[in-house]
């Protein structure tokens, strides 16, 4: 069975603080994994992927995941927040034409 | 030129009316989704459809049902409203399965039952 964790439903920062929202998945199968960032009042926006290849995969506005098997994790990180980062973050697992998704992490800036 | 738009962005009926809410993609994507987000913003499909399978999730009351005029479109029917349907209902779609695809969200449609 596949299913996706996030710990930590919230997650604060300091604006220019690092930022590492953690996944860590199970899988029977190589999974394709992605991290979605939601805005208040917002659909889900595809912030970055990982399919084959590099393991460590960047985004959009900065932010990057790196791919650990040993690990089964799939954190992701931004060097330096931006009070524009607040928002919902979901990591998701597809395997075939199934797509799991995390109970997601909550990040507030603190300025 | 939106990808995925839903209609309405804001729903407001009382318990025991039935509503609809329409989703149109223009991504040329076989495969459409309903999530319902609840108030702890939890993440729940309800269904996936393309235009061979549908598959329900079993949780799902069968109040609610899909309907697919057409590969651009799922509409979201919902009969005998309750108070527990309140919720952000978000719309998908994807490319077909097999491949390593994301999905693409609608902008989504609050509904409050009262």
């Amino acid at each position: 069975a596949q299913s996706v964790t996030q710990l930590g439903s919230h997650v604060s920062v300091s604006e220019g603080a690092l930022v590492l929202l953690r996944c860590n998945y199970s899988s029977s199968v190589p999974p394709y994994l992605f991290w979605y960032v939601q805005y208040p009042n917002q659909g889900l926006q595809l912030l970055l992927k990982y399919t084959t290849g590099a393991t460590l995969v960047k985004g959009i506005n900065g932010f990057e995941a790196e791919f650990k098997k040993s690990e089964t994790s799939f954190h992701l990180t931004k060097p330096s927040a931006h009070m524009s980062d607040a928002a919902e973050y979901f990591c998701a697992v597809s395997v075939g034409n199934q797509f799991y998704f995390g109970t997601g992490t909550s990040l507030t800036v603190i300025p | 030129d939106t990808a995925v738009s839903q209609t309405p962005k804001y729903l407001v009926t009382q318990m025991g009316n039935d509503k609809s809410i329409k989703c149109e993609q223009n991504l040329g994507h076989d495969t459409m989704y309903w999530y319902k987000q609840d108030s702890k913003k939890f993440l729940k499909i309800m269904f996936s459809y393309n235009n061979k399978e549908l598959i329900i999730n079993e949780t799902v009351p069968n109040r609610f049902s899909p309907k697919s005029p057409d590969k651009a479109h799922l509409n979201l029917h919902i009969n005998s409203l309750e108070l527990g349907d309140s919720a952000v209902y978000f719309c998908a779609s994807s490319q077909p399965s097999g491949r390593p695809y994301e999905q693409y969200f609608g902008p989504g449609t609050r509904l409050t039952v009262t």
